[in-house]
């Protein structure tokens, strides 16, 4: 059964930096990709990017090229989410999700969302 | 990039009601889209691929159609689980998703 399980919710000041994860199991961790998708409160869904974890490639879409990085550990099938300066904007429930193709595929399995909260 | 154009926003429907709800591609996305559900708190689900394709396990009621820029969901037979909110998406290059359309 495939199966992607997120780190907890958080809670951070504006400037910190934060890693959120997702683990996988149940599938060949290195022949998919694992992405992101941001929900801000009340509104729809956004797509961050994507990684392949056997090597790392990355796509990421231009509203947040820049403003994240996507890393993978292979040796424990963990995707992460990373910024290294949060904004209150920031302020999300952040999805990670599988697609089997980087594009011309859905996100076929979804973890069950990590809240963050940005607030001085 | 390609926007996705969902409508409406929101329908009222009763439980029996045939629903359905559309979505416009900015540019050509031959039949690269998808639909998901959203119930309040948890996670979307897939519902539809490549326009109208049935995800493993959804119900029969749920039928994807179109290609090109034109695409539609809809529910046929309304069940008391089906109020949520739904949202298309394309995956043809850069990934973006319609605005939602909430069921109540």
């Amino acid at each position: 059964e495939v199966q992607l399980v997120q780190s907890g919710g958080e809670v951070k000041k504006p400037g910190e930096s934060l890693k959120i994860s997702c683990q996988t199991s149940g599938y060949n961790f290195d022949r998919s990709w694992i992405g992101w998708v941001r929900q801000m409160p009340g509104q729809g869904l956004e797509w961050m990017g994507l990684i392949f974890p056997s090597d790392s490639e990355t796509r990421f879409s231009p509203s947040f090229q820049g403003q994240v990085t996507i890393s993978a550990d292979r040796s424990v099938s963990t995707v992460y989410l990373h910024w290294s300066s949060l904004k209150a904007s920031d302020t999300a429930t952040y999805y990670c999700v599988r697609s089997k193709r980087v594009t011309t595929y859905p996100f076929d399995y979804w973890g069950q969302g990590t809240r963050v909260t940005v607030s001085s | 990039d390609t926007q996705m154009t969902q409508s409406p926003s929101s329908v009222s429907a009763s439980v029996g009601d045939t629903v359905t709800i559309t979505c416009r591609a900015s540019q050509y996305s031959s039949n690269w889209v998808a639909w998901y559900q959203q119930k309040p708190g948890t996670a979307p689900k897939l519902l539809i691929y490549a326009a109208s394709s049935l995800q493993s396990g959804v119900p029969s009621r749920f039928n994807g159609s179109g290609s090109g820029t034109d695409f539609s969901l809809t529910i046929t037979s309304l069940q008391p689980e089906d109020f949520a909110t739904y949202y298309c998406q394309q995956v043809n290059g850069v990934v973006s998703f319609g605005g939602g359309t909430r069921v109540e």
